[in-house]
């Protein structure tokens, strides 16, 4: 029930190209489904996040699809580009309390130039 | 934004001694913080939550006299890693999130690399 499922765990996208990451989470109690990066040696920094009211928001290349009824949501990365190559987390939680990530096991995105 | 900062970077320490990493959220004030442990190539695993003014609540499996964690003050939660030995090296990071605002989402520190030999 705490589980947040990520997939693929390793992509290759062409610089310009479209990159898509999926999760899937099982508690419906979750109000809350950020997105992490994380670079070589560094802490994840968020990306963009989304609150199960909307289907979709976007911060400019990047866009995160909410399917509530399916339970899943995917990061899609617009012309993708060879900084983006990094490490990306999606992560689930609820908004009251003392509220903890559940975070997927990450998918690791190369960007080839 | 919300900025927290981490410190230190790296560390090297022998085996047996104790190490002390610091979690400052510098431009806001935390009630909460956690702190996380991270192996290579893997997703981030939570080690416990530390709460201003109160003892932390670990996960199961996390050895609570191994990992101590002090949350004395509103900006400021140390992880102390007692007695290390070399299966202790890790990449261990901290979260916390300004409570003040509409915000979700949490800030992480930029990660502290331990090596323990």
């Amino acid at each position: 029930q705490q589980q947040v499922k990520q997939s693929p765990q390793s992509l290759i996208v062409q610089k310009g190209g479209i990159s898509i990451i999926n999760c899937a989470y099982e508690n419906t109690a979750f109000d809350y489904f950020p997105w992490y990066q994380q670079f070589p040696g560094k802490g994840p920094a968020l990306l963009i996040a989304i609150r199960p009211d909307v289907s979709e928001k976007k911060e400019g290349r990047f866009t995160i699809s909410f399917n509530k009824s399916a339970k899943q949501f995917s990061l899609h990365i617009m012309d993708s580009q060879p900084g983006d190559s990094a490490t990306y987390f999606c992560a689930a939680s609820k908004t009251s309390g003392t509220y903890k990530y559940i975070f997927g096991t990450g998918t690791r995105l190369k960007v080839l130039a | 934004g919300a900025v927290v900062s981490q410190h230190p970077s790296r560390v090297i320490c022998k085996s047996g001694t104790s190490v002390k990493i610091e979690c400052r959220s510098l431009d806001f004030q935390a009630t909460t913080m956690f702190w996380y442990r991270q192996f290579p190539k893997q997703s981030l695993m939570l080690m416990a939550t530390s709460n201003e003014g109160s003892k932390a609540t670990y996960e199961q499996g996390v050895e609570k006299d191994k990992f101590l964690i002090n949350h004395a003050s509103l900006t400021l939660s140390t992880l102390t890693v007692t007695s290390a030995h070399p299966e202790d090296s890790s990449f261990y990071i901290c979260s916390a999130r300004d409570s003040r605002g509409p915000n979700y989402g949490y800030t992480f520190g930029s990660g502290t690399r331990l090596t323990v030999v």
